[in-house]
């Protein structure tokens, strides 16, 4: 069975720091890997979406990496603001049309 | 364009009272689902419908039932509600095609007293 963990589970950094989330997946046999960032009491919003055979994707100050092989995904966010405050999850697509999840890490970037 | 819509956004039940989550979609996507999410634990699936006409299990089943009424809708009901089903509950679409993503509704907020 697919598994997916992120690391750290919380992340505190003052602003403008750049900073990087993990995510791991125990079956490399995915479609696509999608960064999701949650706010408090709302829902999923989708952030970027890597296809298996692409190594990265970018918008704006966020940078998401897909190494298939290791089971490695990075998302990197530039200069980060308050705003930035979110938990972010990640979740890899598989067969059957299957999403598996990671816990998420809570993500706080201090004033 | 709405994306996934789901109601309502948030319920108060009584133990062994019943309720249906409802969820429609309108991005003409085959597959939808249903997942709870706990302090803790993550997304947990708890069915899915691949295409219209399907449902299957996900991790979590016990106490829910679902219909996939035509491809736009998938609902969610609850039987008898105990109090370990207060939870998030998000219904989320996708298509098909594997290089796709997945969308999902802003939840609703369920506690079962």
């Amino acid at each position: 069975k697919q598994e997916v963990t992120q690391i750290p589970a919380a992340l505190s950094v003052p602003e403008g720091e750049n900073l990087v989330l993990n995510c791991s997946f125990t079956d490399s046999a995915i479609y696509n890997l999608q960064w999701f960032r949650q706010d408090p009491g709302k829902g999923l919003t989708s952030l970027l979406l890597i296809q298996s055979s692409q190594r990265e994707q970018t918008s704006g100050r966020l940078n998401a990496s897909l190494d298939k092989s290791s089971g490695r995904s990075t998302l990197y966010i530039a200069a980060s603001q308050p705003g930035d405050s979110a938990t972010y999850l990640c979740a890899v697509k598989a067969a059957g049309n299957q999403f598996y999840f990671g816990t998420g890490t809570s993500l706080t970037v201090i004033p | 364009n709405a994306g996934v819509t789901q109601t309502p956004k948030f319920q108060v039940l009584k133990t062994g009272q019943s309720m249906t989550l409802q969820c429609a979609q309108d991005m003409n996507h085959n597959s939808m689902y249903w997942y709870r999410q706990d302090p803790g634990m993550g997304l947990r699936l708890i069915y899915y419908s691949a295409s219209e006409g399907t449902t299957d299990k996900g991790e979590v089943p016990n106490g829910y039932n679902v219909s996939r009424l035509n491809k736009r809708e998938f609902s969610l009901r609850l039987e008898s509600a105990a109090p370990s089903q207060t939870s998030v509950y998000f219904c989320a679409s996708s298509a098909w095609d594997s290089n796709t993503e997945a969308f999902f509704g802003q939840g609703t907020r369920l506690t079962v007293v």
